[in-house]
């Protein structure tokens, strides 16, 4: 049964970056799926950031795209989310996710910008 | 355009029927599917391809589409189906988008 865990630093700096990885286990990230990061501001609805192929490729929110990246890792089986310059509006739960079916969501992550 | 707009409230009794909308350009064109999410968990699918249910999903959850709108429709909707539903759907270039959320009151 496939999993997803995020991890990362939970307190970012402002103008800093934000760096968050997602684990994929019980499954390889190079099957036919796109992984997504998507979050979700205090009391605020759900924002789909981007995702990528186990290629490479990418799909961004328009949005975000400027101070967005997405990497994937097939060695360490992960993939990894880069928000650059962010700002106290960036705090939110941050989730990985596979949104094809069968779909499926990391815990989700709460990563709060701060000095 | 690269919007899905949703109430941001809907109130029924328990045993009513709940209707929650989503309306989009996109909607024409591609597929929505419906989550439905709890306080502090992550959002579960409840409806997918507009109008199927994945299994272990109750009946009482249904999906409908007319148009720019997708529909939906929680039959005799129980207390423990008050949650935030969110539809989402794929843009064009292979964009992804979340309606702004429904907040179900049931009580």
């Amino acid at each position: 049964q496939v999993q997803l865990q995020e991890s990362g630093p939970g307190l970012v700096k402002p103008s800093g970056t934000l760096s968050l990885t997602c684990a994929v286990s019980g499954g390889s990230i190079s099957s036919t799926n796109w992984w997504s990061w998507v979050r979700q501001p205090p009391g605020k609805g759900l924002e789909w950031i981007g995702e990528i192929y186990h290629s490479g490729s990418t799909n961004y929110n328009p949005s975000l795209k400027s101070r967005v990246s997405i990497s994937v890792d097939k060695s360490k089986n992960q993939f990894s989310l880069r928000l650059s310059s962010v700002t106290a509006a960036d705090t939110a739960v941050y989730y990985c996710a596979r949104l094809q079916p069968p779909i499926l969501w990391g815990q989700g992550t709460l990563v709060t910008v701060s000095s | 355009s690269y919007e899905l707009t949703q109430p941001s409230s809907v109130s029924v009794s328990p045993g009513q029927t709940a209707r929650i909308t989503c309306s989009g350009d996109v909607l024409t064109k591609k597929y929505a599917r419906w989550f439905q999410q709890k306080p502090g968990q992550a959002p579960v699918l409840v409806i997918y391809k507009d109008s199927e249910r994945p299994s272990g999903i109750p009946e009482r959850f249904s999906g409908s589409s007319s148009g720019t709108t997708v529909t939906l429709t929680i039959s005799g909707a129980q207390v423990e189906d008050e949650a935030d539903y969110y539809c989402y759907s794929a843009a064009d270039n292979n964009l992804k988008v979340f309606g702004g959320g429904t907040k179900l009151t049931v009580l």
